[in-house]
């Protein structure tokens, strides 16, 4: 079975500290992958697309890296913000242009002033 | 990129009844899906919207519960049908092809409330 797994559940750094959240899938034959940020009660925005030929992606201060050896996926932030502060959530896509996304359950972040 | 749009926002329905969301998309694009997402949980798909033809529904979602409709390139609808207290989730639009190629965007979402 496909899956995607975020680890941890749930982050709380002070403001400026660079931090790093982590995706695992279960199947390498990735398509492609990518992460999206929900706020609270609101959709989701992307943030970076990993196509499966990628190592890493970067937007500002966000880099996304992507190791289909070993099933992982890193989203790096750099001088975390209060404005951060958000779930972010981890999704691969195996099928291709018209396949759809598996989601991970999404790391919460908290960024403290 | 694309944007989505949703209608209703949120609803608060009574049991037995249906609810119909709508998704419009800004530009024409090849896939349209509809997910869910239960509370405090990560999103589900439950089915593909395919233009002219019948939606791709994954287990566990059925035509009978679920009818989608996708009369063109940039709309679709999803209906919940007889609903009950366990429906209440929000319910996503995303789409993705065409100008967007193979990132997948996401509508803000319908939060439906089933007494």
């Amino acid at each position: 079975k496909q899956e995607v797994t975020q680890i941890p559940a749930a982050l709380s750094v002070p403001e400026g500290e660079n931090l790093v959240l982590n995706c695992s899938f279960t199947d390498s034959a990735i398509y492609n992958l990518q992460w999206f940020r929900q706020d609270p009660g609101k959709g989701l925005t992307s943030l970076l697309l990993i196509q499966s030929s990628q190592r890493e992606q970067t937007s500002g201060r966000l880099n996304a890296s992507l190791d289909k050896s070993s099933g992982r996926s890193t989203l790096y932030i750099a001088a975390s913000q209060p404005g951060d502060s958000a779930t972010y959530l981890c999704a691969v896509n195996y099928g291709g242009s018209q396949g759809n996304l598996i989601f991970g359950k999404g790391t919460k972040l908290s960024v403290k002033p | 990129s694309a944007v989505i749009s949703q209608k209703p926002s949120r609803d608060i329905c009574q049991r037995g009844t249906s609810l119909t969301i709508q998704c419009q998309v800004d530009s024409q694009v090849t896939m349209m899906f509809w997910y869910r997402q239960q509370p405090g949980q990560s999103l589900t798909l439950i089915a593909t919207a395919n233009q002219g033809s019948e939606a791709t529904y994954e287990s566990g979602f059925v035509i009978d519960k679920f009818p989608i409709s996708r009369p063109n390139l940039t709309f679709s609808t999803l209906t919940v049908s007889n609903m009950s207290p366990e429906d209440s989730s929000i319910y996503l639009c995303s789409a993705k092809g065409s100008l967007t190629q193979d990132t997948q965007y996401f509508g803000p979402g319908t939060r439906l409330t089933v007494l």
